[in-house]
């Protein structure tokens, strides 16, 4: 399954199947782009990070991958598990020393079995 | 465990009521964050601390007033709220040296105001 960006805040995917969450940020002059995972009734959970000198980065089991033309970011999820179900917020660091990250809107990411 | 320890978890209060909501953090970090996690809106910035220093306040209402004695405990006090404050509360931490490095949140305090 594919989300087309923050106007489609749901996405279901069969359990086993990869599923891609996009999103747009604002600025292009952003450096730091970052992905997170919210589970309900806990706090937003680090998953994986880029710097805008890259353009592709892989963890465990997740890409992300980042087209500056466009200002696009997105999460890739290989063969999604139940404990995939949660909300994901995509976020862009507008500040310079600490943060200031600018959040997403999220999708919400339902793996059915 | 994430590292980063806020409490309450729940919090009502009426409007006249004062209460601060604490948050800890476990990780060495030298910036820490509030955040505003309302329904159906994104996660909104409330301030940001660089080693103890107030570096944002993102146009925050004077009610809500931060403290940061320092770089391991950040408090929010809460004065004289409205029911719009109503959210989940969040804090946040990072390491600002050696480039840009993740933020790691606690569980936020839920704060329901009557």
């Amino acid at each position: 399954g594919e989300s087309v960006g923050l106007h489609l805040p749901t996405l279901s995917v069969q359990e086993g199947d990869n599923s891609i969450i996009n999103c747009a940020y604002s600025n292009s002059a952003s450096d730091y782009f970052i992905w997170y995972k919210q589970e309900s009734g806990k706090g937003p959970q680090f998953i994986i990070d880029i710097r805008s000198n890259m353009d592709k980065r892989q963890g465990q089991r997740v890409t992300v991958l980042l087209n500056k033309t466009v200002k696009h970011l997105s999460l890739q999820i290989a063969a999604t598990q139940p404990g995939d179900s949660a909300v994901y917020f995509c976020a862009e660091n507008k500040g310079q020393g600490a943060q200031k990250l600018v959040f997403g809107q999220g999708t919400r990411l339902t793996i059915n079995p | 465990e994430t590292g980063v320890t806020q409490t309450p978890r729940h919090l009502v209060m009426g409007m006249t009521n004062k209460k601060s909501l604490k948050c800890e953090q476990h990780l060495g970090h030298n910036a820490m964050y509030w955040y505003k996690q309302s329904a159906k809106k994104p996660l909104e910035l409330m301030f940001v601390y660089n080693f103890k220093e107030q570096t944002e306040n993102n146009s925050v209402p004077s009610r809500f007033s931060p403290e940061c004695p320092n770089s391991s405990h950040l408090f929010l006090h809460l004065h004289t709220l409205q029911p719009e404050d109503s959210a989940l509360y969040l804090c946040a931490s990072s390491q600002v040296k050696g480039g840009n490095q993740p933020q790691h949140f606690g569980d936020g305090t839920r704060l329901s105001i009557l």
